[in-house]
This record gives C-alpha cells, sequence and structure tokens, in this order.
C-alpha cells in the first residue's frame, strides 16, 4: 500500500484564494520531504524541500511567499497555495525518502477558475 | 550542467511487444540511477534503484540496465502489457550537492491492443 498519502487528490478554487494540499508519511517518520509540481506531458519539477522544525528550502524561481511550506510534525508536511490564480492549475506531487527509497504521493491536481 | 535526457519522448507498441526506453545523463558526482512508472493523474513509483556497481537489474517484466562510464541506462520491458501504459521517468541522483535528484522528461508509453 501507499506509503506517502496526498489530501486532497483534486481541488478546484476561484481566482485569490488559497488552497492547502498536505503530505502525510504513512507509518513512518520523514523528516524531509519534497513538493513537486507537474505540467501536462512533463516530468516533475522539484519546488522545495520541506524540513521539520525548520524553514523549507526553496529551488530557485519559486516564490516562498507564493508557495507555503510547512512541516509542522514527522509524518505530516503542508503546501498552500495562496492567492491562487489560473497559472498555478497543475499537479502537485510530495515524495518522502523511506530507507533509501523514494515514495511519492498520488498527487493532487489544482484547478484555478 | 547536470542533466537528464530520455528518449523517445513517445512511444506506441501493440501488446505483446517489448521495448527499451532510453536515459542518458550527465550527472556527476553520480549516486544512483532510478526509474519510475507514472501512470496518468498519479504519483511515480518506484522500479528500480541501480548504484554505480550495477549493470543490470530486473523487476518482473522490467530490465534496467547501467553503464556508468557511457553515463547510459536503459529501460527494457519485455512482453508488454496493456498496464504497461504510462509515463517512464529516469531520475538520476547525484551524491554531491546533498543528493539533488535530477528528473529526465519521461517517455510516454502507450500499449495498444
Amino acid at each position: 500500500g501507499a506509503v506517502v498519502s496526498q489530501h486532497p487528490s483534486w481541488v478546484i478554487c476561484k481566482s485569490g484564494t488559497s488552497v492547502k494540499i498536505e503530505c502525510r508519511s504513512l507509518d513512518f517518520q520523514a523528516t524531509t520531504m519534497f513538493w513537486y509540481r507537474q505540467f501536462p506531458k512533463q516530468s516533475l519539477m522539484l519546488m522545495a524541500t520541506s524540513n521539520e522544525g525548520s524553514k523549507a528550502t526553496y529551488e530557485q524561481g519559486v516564490e516562498k511567499d507564493k508557495f507555503l511550506i510547512n512541516h509542522a510534525s514527522l509524518t505530516l508536511s503542508t503546501l498552500t497555495v495562496t492567492s491562487a490564480h489560473p497559472e498555478d492549475s497543475s499537479f502537485y506531487i510530495c515524495s518522502a525518502a523511506r530507507l533509501g527509497e523514494l515514495f511519492f504521493g498520488e498527487g493532487s491536481r489544482l484547478t484555478v477558475l | 550542467k547536470n542533466q537528464v535526457e530520455q528518449s523517445p519522448q513517445s512511444l506506441i507498441i501493440l501488446e505483446g511487444k517489448n521495448c527499451t526506453l532510453q536515459c542518458n545523463y550527465t550527472v556527476s558526482p553520480f549516486s544512483n540511477l532510478r526509474w519510475y512508472k507514472q501512470d496518468t493523474g498519479r504519483g511515480p513509483v518506484s522500479l528500480t534503484i541501480m548504484t554505480f556497481s550495477e549493470n543490470t537489474k530486473s523487476n518482473g517484466r522490467y530490465t534496467a540496465t547501467l553503464d556508468a562510464d557511457t553515463k547510459q541506462s536503459s529501460l527494457h520491458i519485455t512482453a508488454s502489457q496493456l498496464s504497461d501504459s504510462a509515463s517512464y521517468i529516469c531520475v538520476v541522483i547525484s551524491s554531491g550537492n546533498t543528493g539533488k535528484l535530477i528528473f529526465g522528461q519521461g517517455t510516454t508509453l502507450q500499449v495498444k491492443p
């Protein structure tokens, strides 16, 4: 079964609103989780590295005030897309490492109207 | 510049046929190479992990090869099934730069009956 769970799997929101996506590691603790973004027919693009108890590390070009990441516990990281716009519509995926293996969540499809 | 190039970009084969996907990389220093299968609208699932010293690794009908000298990897799928239709992503992990993951663009495979 899945070892990394994401919620919601899909969400539709109005432009200007904020959306929170959760990423949970099941049955293991993850001090580090990763957030990716994927556009249609493209590969995953790392957005940021989420660190439990400290600030996330963002990749170049990713706005930290736009994509808020909180890693409050060893099993939960959240990505909040603030003041969402249609161009933020994408597939967002998280991952966590367990015993050297990288497990991905099922992804969250965000559509901003 | 660390890059991972996959070919072909897309591929259509008939059910029961074999196929081979290619992955060339320029990542250095190299730690390991992973192949993932991503079904449409889902998160990637690991197929194989290959370290520097490994040449071949199989996972059921999937066989991955690695030539660390030429920096090439291949994923061979034997006796394809309709459920093999997916995107296959090659990911190379660098041992430097805190283990950064470099994603290929993926190969989209469609298996037709």
